[in-house]
């Protein structure tokens, strides 16, 4: 079974609409990061958790919010998508000792039209 | 705004060429990795280099961190059709403020033909 797993893998979405993806983890990592990969712009930070109770926004936060429901879980919503949150969206996991490398999940290709 | 300036952006070569990648930053890092991503999944990592200088090998490929910590390189030697890909350089700056981030280049998108 993969470690960190996206669900769901596909998903197309009308403007306005609300949208979570969800995303779950077996490695046991504390950290969880969420990124939005556009084509050639890399992978972009939205948010990340240090723990359950630690919530921080990253560099492209604005219009979606998340939610570490567990160690193991954390989700992002948008909250009315857009157009141009079109994207490859990722979560990644890391542990605190180990300089920072990450797991990513398969990622969710969201299309909203 | 922190940047990694991540070079080509595009590599197209035959079967058996050299290549190389180049990461780029105005400022220090803490620690860089490189990263592979396939079509349909997420990127895996392939290697993390901390030390100044610092050179490791994974097989055909070898990286390479900067001296000054400030840029890295990955260089392929006779390149396959099974590297093809996007490559990623990411990297955690040194200072507060980036404690626990990942900043991540543009990518390289490889294309290595038979």
């Amino acid at each position: 079974d993969a470690d960190v797993t996206q669900t769901p893998r596909n998903r197309i979405t009308k403007t306005g609409k609300r949208i979570m993806l969800e995303c779950s983890q077996t490695k046991g990592h504390d950290r969880m990061y969420w990124y939005r990969q556009d084509p050639g712009l890399g992978l972009r930070l939205i948010y990340y958790s240090f723990d359950v109770k630690d919530i921080n926004k990253g560099e492209i936060s604005d219009g979606y919010s998340v939610s570490r429901q567990a160690q193991a879980k954390f989700s992002l919503s948008l909250e009315s998508a857009i157009p141009n949150q079109t994207a490859l969206y990722f979560c990644a996991t890391s542990g605190a000792w180990d300089w920072n490398e990450q797991f990513f999940g398969p990622g969710t290709r969201l299309t909203v039209l | 705004t922190q940047l990694l300036e991540q070079s080509p952006q595009f590599l197209s070569i035959q079967e058996g060429e050299n290549l190389t990648v180049y990461c780029n930053s105005s400022s220090v890092f803490s620690s860089l990795q490189w990263y592979r991503q396939e079509p349909g999944e997420g990127p895996v990592l392939l290697v993390t280099v901390v030390t100044g200088g610092e050179v490791k090998k994974l097989k055909r490929l070898t990286f390479q961190f900067g001296d000054a910590r400030k840029d890295s390189s990955l260089h392929i030697t006779a390149a396959q059709p099974g590297d093809t890909g996007l490559y990623l350089c990411a990297g955690v700056y040194a200072g507060g403020t980036s404690y626990g981030k990942l900043t991540f280049g543009q990518g390289t998108i490889l294309t290595v033909h038979p």
